[in-house]
């Protein structure tokens, strides 16, 4: 059965550097079935895609963030990255990690996600 | 890109029907047969519950029922059960703007 984790710092300070990295057990991440995909979520509000990335390198951001945004993958760790520059309270959330089935829409399995809190 | 927009809240009692919408535009919803519905309970992680507009997983109960018209996406929960209470958002695929989710719509079974 296919799981996500996502780990990194749960405290970031203001203008830096968001780093988070999503761990896949139990399945390959190199298939070219599926991306693999990152979702946040402020606290009390709702679901925001993020950006995600092909076992290739191929990438693909949501046009807000672009700028500060950078996502990577290992297939050899099975892990891909988030980093997310020059941080605002805006950022504070739960970031969740997800499979993304190609040439659909669903967002399955997700990671259980990781609360970052941008504060000095 | 603007968020799906989606009522804040919908309720019914146990055994009725609660019908929840998404409204996207002709980039998102109305392009694509790419529409998705997740249910969240508090705290927890969001469920997949609906994929393609009318597609369920193995697993979600055939109650979860999926359509779309136009540029509006539309979610009907049949014979609502307590364990239904929770958050619901709606995702659309956006083409270049890749993925877009709802306002989210939290139903309460009274």
């Amino acid at each position: 059965q296919l799981q996500l984790q996502e780990s990194g710092p749960g405290l970031v300070k203001p203008s830096e550097t968001l780093s988070l990295i999503c761990t896949v057990s139990g399945g390959s991440i190199s298939s070219s079935n599926y991306l693999w995909d990152w979702i946040r979520q402020p606290p009390g509000k709702g679901l925001e895609w993020i950006g995600g990335i092909f076992y290739n390198g191929d990438t693909y951001y949501n046009s807000s963030l672009k700028n500060r945004l950078a996502i990577s993958v290992d297939t050899s760790k099975t892990q891909f990255s988030l980093r997310l520059s020059s941080v605002t309270d805006a950022d504070t959330a739960v970031y969740y990690c997800a499979r993304h089935v190609r040439f659909s829409d669903r967002f399955d399995p997700w990671g259980q996600g990781t609360l970052v809190t941008v504060s000095s | 890109q603007s968020a799906l927009t989606q009522p804040p809240s919908a309720s019914g009692s146990p055994g009725q029907s609660v019908t929840i919408s998404c409204t996207g535009t002709s980039s998102d919803v109305g392009g694509y047969d790419f529409v998705s519905w997740y249910q969240q309970h508090p705290g927890k992680v969001p469920r997949l519950m609906i994929y393609d507009v009318s597609k369920r997983p193995s697993g979600v109960p055939d109650r979860f029922s999926g359509s779309k018209s136009g540029n509006t996406a539309s979610l009907t929960v049949f014979g609502l059960q307590p364990e239904d209470e929770a958050d619901y958002y709606c995702s659309s695929y956006a083409g270049n703007n890749g993925f877009v989710f709802g306002t989210g719509t939290r139903v309460t079974v009274l």
